[in-house]
């Protein structure tokens, strides 16, 4: 299983929904990222967070609101999406950001519906 | 513009039989190439990493191969099983390992 742990794994939500994906790590990693992945597309880079704080934000719409409460956890929280919105959204977390060779830990991702 | 090609689209092989995954990229400054394995519905888990000096790495039945003058990694199966079945990605690093360039994968199917 894998060492990041993504809620939930499902997700439908409408138009007008608020709702949030939450993603833990405790393995010590100081950065976490959240990917976007298509059907059979390559996963896509949202944002990075590094220390808690924000480093990269891939030009992102507002719809989509991510936080990092503590070195732990990741939030993304989702308000008025889109049905092209739906996806599988992936968490990851490294143990440093910006370093080469470190790799990324996955989550199994949040498939998510937009109804 | 940096990019990362995989080839084949697709692969259907036998059960016990060897393939070899093949990726060609154009990132620089070139960091590290990395080889996922994607089961469907999961996350990609990291099989290889491979730096610029590096010219093979094993993990297991998986043998990756790094040709940095040319630019093309391949990633070799040995005696593929049915778990083996699913989608291979390709991705480069460039500059200080942040900035992940993800090829469009290889979708792999091991039959009985």
């Amino acid at each position: 299983d894998t060492e990041v742990t993504q809620t939930p794994k499902h997700l439908v939500m409408g138009m007008t929904n608020k709702k949030s994906l939450k993603c833990e790590q405790h393995m010590g990693h100081r950065a976490m990222y959240w990917y976007k992945q298509k059907a059979k597309k390559p996963p896509e880079l949202m944002f990075v967070y590094s220390y808690e704080k924000l480093s990269i934000n891939e030009s992102v719409p507002s719809r989509f609101s991510p936080e990092c409460p503590n070195s732990s956890l990741l939030n993304l929280h989702l308000h008025a999406l889109q049905p092209e919105d739906s996806a599988l959204y992936l968490c990851a977390s490294s143990q440093e950001a910006g370093v080469a060779g470190t790799p990324l830990h996955f989550g199994n991702g949040t498939r998510l519906t937009v109804t | 513009k940096n990019q990362v090609e995989q080839s084949p689209q697709s692969l259907i092989i036998l059960e016990g039989k060897n393939c070899t995954l093949q990726c060609n990229y154009t990132v620089s400054p070139f960091s590290n190439l990395r080889w996922y394995k994607q089961d469907t519905g999961r996350g990609p888990v990291s099989l290889t990493i491979m730096t610029f000096s590096e010219n093979t790495k094993s993990n297991g039945r998986y043998t990756a191969t790094l040709d940095a003058d040319t630019k093309q990694s391949s990633l070799h199966i040995t005696a593929s099983q049915l778990s083996d079945s699913a989608s291979y990605i390709c991705v480069v690093s460039s500059g200080g390992g942040n900035k992940l360039t993800f090829g469009t994968g290889t979708q792999l199917k091991v039959e009985l």
